[in-house]
This record gives structure tokens, sequence and C-alpha cells, in this order.
């Protein structure tokens, strides 16, 4: 089956610090992979997606994505948190089988204290 | 992009009664999905809503509990059949186009209570 696995309940990470979120992915075939995020009483953002081309991939609010196919990860990043920075993160991922659906992960919340 | 209007944009329901959500988008789309959400929780794919044809629904929810219907490419309405406190969650309609590297968006989502 087709899956993504965020290890994480909780981050918790300084303003001015560097943040990670992590993801893991099971997928047959070519993995496509996104992140969302989720502010309070808001709805679901696209931050960013892999689809294909280089490791690292950039998205909205100064975050970016590593993919590492030989650790089937696709870690969320930023150099520099920001308290706005803290809500709730989602690793998906597309599934072709079956249709054109997005599965998500667990979610991981982020609280970055000033 | 994609905008979608969501209502109601919440609800308290009493135990047996039917609710039904609507998602209209300012575009025509192709795809377009039902998830649930537990508050703070992840999201779970009820089913695909296809236009002109039966929803496609995934493991675990049935079309008896969870009609959905889909006139056209911009509308697409969920009905909670029977509710029963278990169906207290927030209630999402995505769209999205049929290609791989394409993005979601979402609706601002249906909080549904029922006692």
């Amino acid at each position: 089956a087709q899956s993504v696995a965020q290890p994480e309940d909780q981050v918790n990470v300084a303003e001015g610090n560097p943040l990670t979120v992590k993801c893991t992915y099971s997928v047959s075939g070519n993995p496509y992979l996104f992140w969302y995020v989720q502010y309070p009483n808001r709805g679901l953002q696209f931050l960013l997606k892999y689809i294909t081309g280089d490791n690292l991939v950039k998205g909205s609010y100064g975050f970016e994505a590593e993919f590492n196919k030989s650790q089937t990860s696709f870690h969320l990043k930023k150099p520099s948190a920001l308290v706005g920075d803290s809500a709730l993160y989602f690793c998906a991922v597309r599934v072709t089988t079956g249709g054109f659906k997005t599965i998500f992960g667990a979610g991981t919340r982020l609280f970055v204290k000033a | 992009s994609a905008v979608i209007s969501q209502k109601p944009s919440r609800d308290i329901c009493q135990r047996g009664t039917s609710l039904t959500i609507q998602c209209q988008v300012d575009s025509q789309v192709t795809m377009m999905f039902w998830y649930r959400q537990q508050p703070g929780q992840s999201l779970t794919l009820i089913a695909t809503a296809n236009q002109g044809s039966e929803a496609t629904y995934e493991s675990g929810f049935v079309i008896d509990k969870f009609p959905i219907s889909r006139p056209n490419l911009t509308f697409s309405t969920l009905t909670v059949s029977n509710m029963s406190p278990e169906d207290s969650s927030i209630y999402l309609c995505s769209v999205g186009e049929p290609t791989v590297n394409e993005k979601l968006f979402f609706g601002s989502g249906t909080q549904l209570s029922v006692l």
C-alpha cells in the first residue's frame, strides 16, 4: 500500500532556529510528494511539491524540502523559524492507481516559541 | 487556482438526522474529493465525486451513509446520513486536476457536531 509517515506528532523550535519536519514515504513507482499546511481555523494550503528533478524543492513562505530516494524521505525544512509558522503540517503522496488520489500523513504540529 | 466555497461552515445536529454539505468552485474542475478530518488529525479520503456518474468510495465508506452528488463541473454535495456522534468531524471539499503534479485546493471545511 502506498503511504506517507510523519514520525513526530509535534516539533518545538525557537524562533530564528532552523526547523525540520520529517516525512517518509512508501510508494510503488515514482513518488509524487507534497507538503500542505493548516493554520488555525483556516483551510489547508499547498506549500511545495516534488515531482521530478532537483532533490531540493523550494516552496512558499521560505520553506523547502529535500527529497532523498535512498532514504525514502521528504523532510520539510526552513532555515529560520518564525512564530507565524506555528501550524499543522501534512506530508502527502499523490497516488495514480485507482484514480488520482492524495493520501495524507498523520500531520505534525509545529510550535515556534518566541 | 481555484476558490472553493463550502457551506455550512459548522452545524450541530441531532442523532439520526442528515446533513448536506455543499461545495461550490469558482471554475470548472475535473476532480472533486471529500475528506474527513478529526480536529488536529489527518485527512481521510471519503470519496471522489465524479461528474455524471456515481462517486468512487474509499474502503470503509459507503454510498448509503455518505451519498454524493456532482451535477456539474463546479458543484458537489456530500450528505452525512443517519448521523451518530461518531460522525462528528470536519468535512473538507477538495478539488484538483488528474495529473500527478497538480496540487489540491481545499475549502474551509464544515465542522459537524452530532449530539
